[in-house]
């Protein structure tokens, strides 16, 4: 069985500074991780993953994270916050094969002028 | 136009009516999944279907039912509607399966569905 924490349901920053949302995981086999955002009025859409290999992970819009197998973790990162970036943030383990993707309960980012 | 779409996108109803929510794809994926969204609980998986004959129970089922009518179309039925079932529903789909590494969904706009 797999699970995901996603700390802080919400986040504030202001604008140009970091961002940070946390995420770490359990599972009981090597996972894929994966961050999707949420926009106000929309589904949800892909913003990185991590299948294997680099264990930095380039997404769009400027964001970053980093999986550290030995902190179960898979924090989301971009260095300057735009106004843009306010939405829901999912973080999501698929353990791969039959077993169903897992979703965190989201964090929201507001951004703050 | 959009790959997965999902109609009606808002939708007012009364206890007790039976209402269907449609998803449509054109993504030629396998996979398709229904899910709420409630704030505070994330997204929660209703059912899931990994092909036209291949129906599966989520997490919250009770209350729901589902028809995947072709690999396009998988359609969510609230057979007599209750207040708590008010969320915003959302279907996905996925083409898992086609030797990508790790299941990336594909989600729909939403149904947002207020229950009196």
């Amino acid at each position: 069985a797999q699970s995901v924490t996603q700390l802080g349901s919400h986040v504030s920053v202001s604008e140009g500074a970091l961002v940070l949302l946390r995420c770490n995981y359990s599972s009981s086999v090597p996972p894929y991780l994966f961050w999707y955002v949420q926009y106000p009025n929309q589904g949800l859409q892909l913003l990185l993953k991590y299948t294997t290999g680099a264990t930095l992970v380039k997404g769009i819009n400027g964001f970053e994270a980093e999986f550290k197998k030995s902190e179960t973790s898979f924090h989301l990162t971009k260095p300057s916050a735009h106004m843009s970036d306010a939405a829901e943030y999912f973080c999501a383990v698929s353990p791969g094969g039959y077993q169903k993707v897992t979703f965190g309960i989201g964090t929201k980012l507001q951004v703050i002028p | 136009d959009a790959d997965v779409t999902q109609t009606p996108r808002n939708r007012i109803t009364k206890t007790g009516k039976r209402i269907m929510l449609e998803c449509s794809q054109t993504k030629g994926h396998d996979r398709m999944y229904w899910y709420r969204q409630d704030p505070g609980l994330g997204l929660r998986l209703i059912y899931y279907s990994f092909d036209v004959k291949d129906i599966n129970k989520g997490e919250i089922s009770d209350g729901y039912s589902v028809s995947r009518q072709a690999q396009a179309k998988f359609s969510l039925s609230l057979e007599s509607a209750i207040p708590n079932q008010t969320a915003l529903y959302f279907c996905a789909t996925s083409d898992f399966g086609s030797g990508e590494r790790g299941e990336t969904q594909y989600f729909g706009p939403g149904t947002r569905l207020l229950v009196l």
